[in-house]
């Protein structure tokens, strides 16, 4: 498996509060990216980095926010949280293209707001 | 941006028959599908892919069809096993920006 790792594994947490969760890796893959899973829709894209301090927005990146200050860890924050983001998030990582376009997941972390 | 499509959601089949699932996609850009496995729990993970320069890829049971001209791709699971039972995503990478879309899944299940 890729080294990739998610914190925590589960959270549960209030509506109006801020949430932060973490991606890890050990690659030093170039991209990674902050998916969330809902049934019905897939996996959607809501914020990726190119490098460090180097970010974008996806398809869903509304009441979302990111940071990469190291290539190794990519920061998914919650600014404050709402019921319609409970969900599973998934973090993974690709390498610069060409050989190198795999993308890889972590085990995913499954937020609940209440 | 890109727009996935695939189909069919859920796929029920009797062990040792194939299952094929399909995908469309929008962009003409986009160069490279992989498709992902997932089992209850447990994050996607990269069973298969193809690049736009290749129409088949074979990998033992497993294998992926690109038709770049309808935009088409397929993976066809042959003499499948209850351990094939999961969740399969399909998606599109353009490149420009390395981003990956990804269809809505699909849900096959293997009856012993």
């Amino acid at each position: 498996d890729a080294g990739i790792t998610q914190s925590p594994r589960h959270k549960v947490t209030e509506t109006g509060t801020p949430v932060t969760l973490r991606c890890h890796q050990t690659e030093n893959h170039r991209y990674m990216y902050w998916y969330r899973q809902d049934p019905g829709h897939g996996l959607r894209l809501i914020h990726y980095s190119y490098g460090v301090k180097d970010t974008d927005k996806g398809e869903v990146s509304d009441g979302y926010s990111v940071s990469r200050s190291k290539t190794e860890d990519f920061l998914l924050t919650l600014e404050s949280a709402t019921s319609s983001q409970t969900s599973v998030y998934f973090c993974a990582i690709s390498g610069d293209g060409g050989s190198y376009t795999e993308a890889f997941f972590g085990q995913g972390t499954r937020l609940t707001v209440v | 941006g890109e727009n996935v499509e695939q189909h069919p959601s859920t796929l029920s089949v009797q062990e040792g028959d194939s299952a094929v699932i399909k995908c469309t996609y929008s962009d003409s850009a986009s160069n490279y599908f992989p498709w992902y496995k997932q089992e209850l729990g447990k994050g996607p993970q990269l069973i298969i892919d193809i690049r736009s320069n290749v129409g088949e890829k074979k990998d033992q049971r497993i294998a992926v069809t690109l038709n770049k001209t309808a935009k088409h791709f397929s993976l066809h699971i042959t003499e499948t096993q209850p351990e094939d039972s999961a969740v399969y995503f399909c998606a599109a990478n353009a490149n420009t920006g390395n981003q990956f879309y990804f269809g809505t899944g699909t849900s096959l299940t293997v009856i012993p």
